[in-house]
């Protein structure tokens, strides 16, 4: 089975750097994806992270190190609008145990002040 | 596109009734789920289902039942509503494994759903 682990709650000013971490215990997982969501929306994709490494899409970078077991989304020169839950997950292996299926972490709700 | 779309998406129930929460995508996704997100509980995955014909329970699916009979649709159905159903559900969809993508799911705007 898998278990993501995620701080509960970060909070920092605007233009700042933010590390949200996500430790798993799994036995198998395809990778790691990061999802934002804002109150009252619906989650959207940020990043994943099929191998070890840093991936970048703009202000937005994430990490993985499966030997460690953990990964990481960063969010640089924060903003306002940066205000939200984000969420990592994985995906299990296509078994016939779990056929593919996503699991979440239980999200960390950012706080930007100015 | 339309992507993922949900319908309703607000809806109060009184215990005991059933009915029907609507999801469809226009992507040609085989992989297509349920999930609940209850206040700081985060997404909870109630059923999921890899491809026409094909279901599967997730963590919390006491109460609910699904089927798929298109690649398309794929409602959620509430047997019999109770109080601790109140939540938002979330539809999501995701291309199958190996077809080059990332592991990337995408949602609907959600279902907000009220059991008196």
């Amino acid at each position: 089975g898998q278990s993501l682990e995620q701080p509960s709650e970060v909070t920092a000013v605007e233009g700042a750097i933010v590390q949200i971490n996500c430790t798993y215990q799994t036995s198998g997982f395809y990778g790691l994806s990061w999802y934002q969501q804002h109150d009252g929306g619906a989650p959207t994709f940020l990043s994943y992270n099929a191998l070890d490494g840093l991936e970048e899409t703009g202000r937005f970078s994430s990490f993985l190190s499966r030997s460690d077991s953990y990964g990481y989304l960063l969010l640089q020169e924060l903003q306002m609008k940066d205000s939200a839950s984000y969420f990592c997950a994985v995906r299990a292996p296509m078994t016939t145990d779990s056929w593919g299926k996503f699991q979440f972490g239980a999200g960390t709700q950012v706080v930007v002040t100015p | 596109n339309a992507g993922v779309t949900q319908t309703p998406k607000f809806q109060v129930l009184k215990t005991g009734q059933s009915m029907t929460l609507q999801c469809a995508q226009d992507m040609n996704h085989e992989y297509m789920s349920w999930y609940r997100q209850d206040p700081g509980m985060g997404l909870r995955l109630i059923h999921y289902s890899v491809g026409a014909g094909i279901t599967d329970q997730g963590e919390v699916p006491n109460g609910y039942n699904v089927s798929r009979s298109t690649t398309e649709d794929f409602p959620l159905r509430l047997l019999s509503a109770a109080p601790s159903q109140t939540s938002v559900y979330f539809c999501a969809s995701s291309p199958w494994r190996g077809t080059g993508g990332k592991e990337t799911q995408y949602f609907g705007p959600g279902t907000r759903l009220l059991v008196l």
